[in-house]
């Protein structure tokens, strides 16, 4: 079955360390985006990728930050500058900036703050 | 000022009935796209129903529509015959040309929809 999938579902951060959230699409979709979604907010962009080795900031990218050295995999990690990261981080795909721009997203990472 | 506006944070609706909601957007590229999603309470996003801004008529997908009035900047989604599996958030998005030749996505806060029986 394609898809995107995400893990891990939860995860716990220490104070002052980095985690890294992981992001695999079987799709063959060429951009590929992370969310982040707080209550009562809806998603915010923190980074986007049209195509491998490239990828641009979105409107909350401080704090964050991504590769994309493969096609299927496009990982973020939350850095220990991000002082307020306890959200839940939502990955998505579209086959690419040109087409429609349908995404289909990953069942998400809920990120907290020990 | 928000680029997607979705005014009602919660709805309710009978089963059965039909649900109509609302969305508007800002933008001024002519070449945009409109997008419904559904986020159910396991967390993750289903999409449901798309508009590009030179389509003439209304999209539809089974039971969802969207209602598109262009002078307005209105893109509202219409659900009929609400079922209890419809209870979830529903999003409006948009994606519009940003510079460099890349789109960018924008999403609503949401509303919250809860169908009684």
């Amino acid at each position: 079955d394609g898809g995107i999938t995400q893990s891990p579902k939860y995860l716990f951060r220490k104070e002052g360390q980095n985690v890294t959230l992981s992001c695999e699409q079987n799709l063959n979709h060429d951009a590929m985006y992370w969310y982040r979604q707080d209550p009562g907010q809806g998603l915010r962009l923190i980074y986007y990728s049209q195509i491998v080795n490239d990828f641009q900031k979105g409107d909350i990218a401080e704090g964050y930050s991504v590769s994309r050295e493969k096609k299927e995999s496009f990982p973020l990690t939350v850095t220990s500058a991000q002082k307020n990261p306890t959200a839940f981080y939502l990955c998505a795909s579209s086959m690419s900036f040109r087409a429609s721009g349908i995404q289909y997203f990953g069942a998400g990472t809920r990120l907290s703050v020990l | 000022a928000q680029k997607i506006t979705q005014t009602q944070p919660g709805m309710f609706v009978q089963e059965k009935e039909a649900v109509t909601l609302d969305c508007t957007y800002d933008t001024s590229d002519p070449s945009y796209g409109l997008f419904w999603y559904k986020q159910p309470s396991s967390g993750e996003m289903i999409f449901l129903i798309y508009q590009g801004s030179y389509d003439q008529q209304n999209a539809t997908e089974g039971r969802y529509s969207l209602n598109f009035q262009k002078a307005r900047k209105s893109a509202n989604l219409v659900i009929s015959a609400s079922q209890l599996g419809d209870s979830a958030m529903y999003f409006c998005a948009m994606r519009e040309a940003a510079s460099g030749g890349s789109y960018i996505p924008t999403f609503g806060r949401g509303t919250s929809l809860i169908v009684h029986p």
